[in-house]
């Protein structure tokens, strides 16, 4: 069973980038979709991208200049990077596998399961 | 962006049928893209409920189901209990863009 836990500062600066790790246990990295997705206080959820096995990523386009997700297989953790914060990023930012049936290559058709219990960043000068 | 829109918010008193709609469009649901359906309880992480349309994942009460008509999708709780007072989101796949993953806005449901 994959646990997921999100971990990094909880307040940032505006201007300045926000990272975030998300370790993995009990399964690997390797062959899977990992998503980071995020929550504004009292609004809704926004997929913010995911990176795949040896490292391919694919971004929400809303995002995409400003968003960097990467991963360590030797620590097991994929992270997440978004530059130039300004208070509209404050949101419990969670990390999530793309689960997909096996013919779903791209996963498309996929949900997201299992999630982090999530962490929350504030941007606050 | 495309969006999946949902009603903020449904009521129904304990033991009625409650259902949810998720309305996409031609890039998304119409598509033929998955509709997938999480439950959210007040300060705790989204939790998988339907997926694939209409399949629950094991533990998941089967007062819950879903549907999906043409461009539409929809949650169903038959027989609502207190403890499903929460907040629902619909989720599926966009291909317009890039392509992304989307979420509806999200369905408060009150117990009454």
């Amino acid at each position: 069973q994959v646990q997921l836990q999100e971990s990094g500062p909880g307040l940032v600066k505006p201007s300045e980038t926000l990272s975030l790790n998300c370790s993995v246990s009990g399964g690997s990295l390797s062959s899977n979709y990992w998503s980071w997705i995020r929550q504004p206080p009292g609004k809704g959820l926004e997929w913010i991208g995911y990176i795949y096995d040896s490292g391919s990523t694919k971004y929400n386009p809303s995002l995409k200049s400003r968003v960097t997700i990467s991963v360590d297989t030797s620590n097991n953790h994929f992270s997440l990077r978004l530059s130039s914060v300004t208070a509209a990023d404050t949101a419990v930012y969670y990390c999530a596998t793309l689960s997909r049936r096996s013919y779903d290559s791209s996963g498309y058709q996929g949900w997201f399961d299992p999630w982090g219990q999530g962490t929350l960043v504030t941007v606050f000068s | 962006q495309s969006v999946l829109t949902q009603p903020p918010s449904v009521s129904g008193a304990p033991g009625q049928t409650v259902t949810i709609s998720c309305t996409g469009g031609d890039s998304n649901i119409g598509a033929g893209y998955h509709v997938h359906w999480y439950q959210q309880l007040p300060g705790a992480a989204p939790r998988l409920l339907i997926y694939g349309i209409s399949n629950r994942p094991s533990g998941v009460p089967d007062r819950f189901s879903g549907s999906k008509s043409g461009t539409s999708a929809s949650l169903a709780i038959t027989g609502v209990q207190g403890e499903d007072e929460a907040d629902y989101y619909c989720q599926s796949y966009d291909s317009s863009l890039s392509g992304f993953w989307l979420f509806g806005g999200g369905t408060k449901l009150t117990v009454l």
